[in-house]
């Protein structure tokens, strides 16, 4: 079974640049698409990046998506930090047609 | 504007079952696979099923297996959610997923 594994926490002061990697277990993550997932407490996960490297309309170019086929990992990167940005954040990907899910990552805004 | 709309959730006895529904909007329904997706209170989101543009592909993850059944009514753009034999483990927030739009979910509370 692919699996993605994700940091469980991450966490930096209002203004910097974080960035939260998602590394596959097997085969290369570059074949398939990755999403990023934002989830606050009580709410819906909502779509920050798809397609490994697109936003959505109304996300704001602080979050970008990359591979990294070298460490076989996607990653996310916010920068110019916010409180708001403060969430849970999954990655996806697929294992043939399944859809695959990173654990998880809790990114605290200092 | 794409939009799932969850309904169908609430509170059952272990060994009860309960169906959930999804209803579509702002795509052409048919064309997309729907996903189903839970995530158990403070865990993680985990993918339980699937079922093709006409229904004729189905998946569910092992954990759900011979227990659920998911269906669609093209008709209706509405997706189906049987869940049967309920057990406690399966207390979880039920979302809808087509391609990168969730739903808001549906919460499943198994307990006697």
């Amino acid at each position: 079974n692919f699996l993605l594994t994700q940091p469980h926490s991450v966490s930096d002061s209002p203004g910097k640049t974080v960035t939260i990697s998602c590394t596959g277990s097997s085969g290369s993550i570059a074949s398939n698409y990755v999403q990023w997932y934002q989830q606050r407490p009580g709410s819906a996960p909502t779509t920050v990046i798809y397609e490994t490297n697109q936003r959505p309309s109304g996300v704001p170019d602080r979050f970008s998506g990359s591979i990294d086929s070298s460490s076989n990992s996607a990653s996310l990167t916010i920068s110019g930090l916010k409180t708001e940005d403060e969430a849970d954040y999954y990655c996806q990907s697929y294992d043939d047609t399944s859809l695959v899910f990173g654990g998880g990552t809790k990114l605290t805004v200092l | 504007e794409v939009q799932l709309v969850e309904s169908g959730g609430g509170l059952v006895q272990p060994g009860g079952s309960l169906r959930l529904s999804c209803s579509a909007s702002g795509f052409t329904f048919s064309n997309y696979v729907i996903h189903w997706v839970r995530q158990a209170p403070g865990k993680g989101l985990e993918y339980v099923s699937a079922i093709s543009g006409n229904g004729g592909s189905t998946y569910y993850a092992d954990s759900v297996k011979d227990r659920f059944t998911v269906s669609r009514d093209n008709s209706k753009n509405t997706v189906y959610f049987q869940m049967s034999s309920l057990r406690a483990e399966d207390t979880a927030v039920y979302y809808c997923v087509k391609g990168f739009i969730w739903g808001q979910g549906t919460l499943v509370t198994v307990s006697s």
